[in-house]
């Protein structure tokens, strides 16, 4: 099946720092979503994101299908960004191990 | 993604018992799944149902049930359960053609605890 990577597991930043999570994946794909998941674990849908470009307030992501990653953008990060994100590919949504965000105030 | 309503939100069963999940949408959606999220771990399919019919069961044990009784309802029956299913229980929904190119909707989760 298809292999998802993401870099970096974990990330620690002081309030108001940028950041750039990755998702590196093994084989094409027509899906591929981004989520947050909050520390009271509700998953919540940052980008749907199968190619191209979006950008939402402080939150960017980039998808390069063809050369199969994508690129999370957090700028002037708050405490409320901390969570896990995850990056899922693929019609039935395989899930990366996440990258832990910790951002201090 | 409150538009996927899952109850309850924390379930503690004893091994014996057995108790369901329930999952609801009203977006018209045509695909539903169960995933399984183990602490500090990634969420992982369980089942898949489109239009009603199980379309993927990805070898998960016989005292997971799921039912999809209408469009707008899944459940999970749950029976004989292991200290080992403790797990958030995710359910997800997505507009027709279950492994298409449609982004999937999740619901808040049921946290639940076996003893």
């Amino acid at each position: 099946g298809i292999q998802v990577e993401q870099s970096p597991p974990d990330l620690i930043l002081q309030e108001g720092a940028n950041s750039t999570l990755r998702c590196n994946f093994s084989d094409s794909v027509n899906n591929l979503q981004w989520f947050h998941q909050n520390p009271w674990g509700q998953l919540i849908n940052l980008f749907y994101i199968p190619s191209g470009t979006k950008q939402n307030g402080r939150l960017s992501a980039t998808t390069v299908a063809t050369e199969r990653y994508s690129l999370l953008y957090i700028s002037s990060s708050q405490t409320t960004d901390s969570g896990v994100y995850f990056c899922a590919v693929g019609g039935y949504m395989r899930f990366g191990a996440g990258t832990r965000l910790t951002v201090k105030p | 993604d409150t538009e996927v309503t899952q109850t309850p939100k924390h379930l503690v069963m004893g091994m014996t018992n057995k108790k369901s999940l329930k999952c609801e949408q009203h977006m018209g959606h045509r695909a539903m799944y169960w995933y399984k999220q183990k602490a500090k771990k990634p969420p992982e399919l369980m089942f898949v149902y489109s239009y009603e019919k199980l379309s993927i069961n990805e070898s998960v044990p016989s005292r997971f049930s799921p039912e999809c009784p209408n469009s707008s309802l899944l459940n999970l029956h749950l029976h004989a359960l292991q200290p080992e299913d403790s797990a958030l229980y995710l359910c997800a929904s997505s507009r027709p053609g279950a492994g298409s190119n449609q982004p999937q909707h999740f619901g808040d989760g049921t946290r639940l605890s076996i003893l």
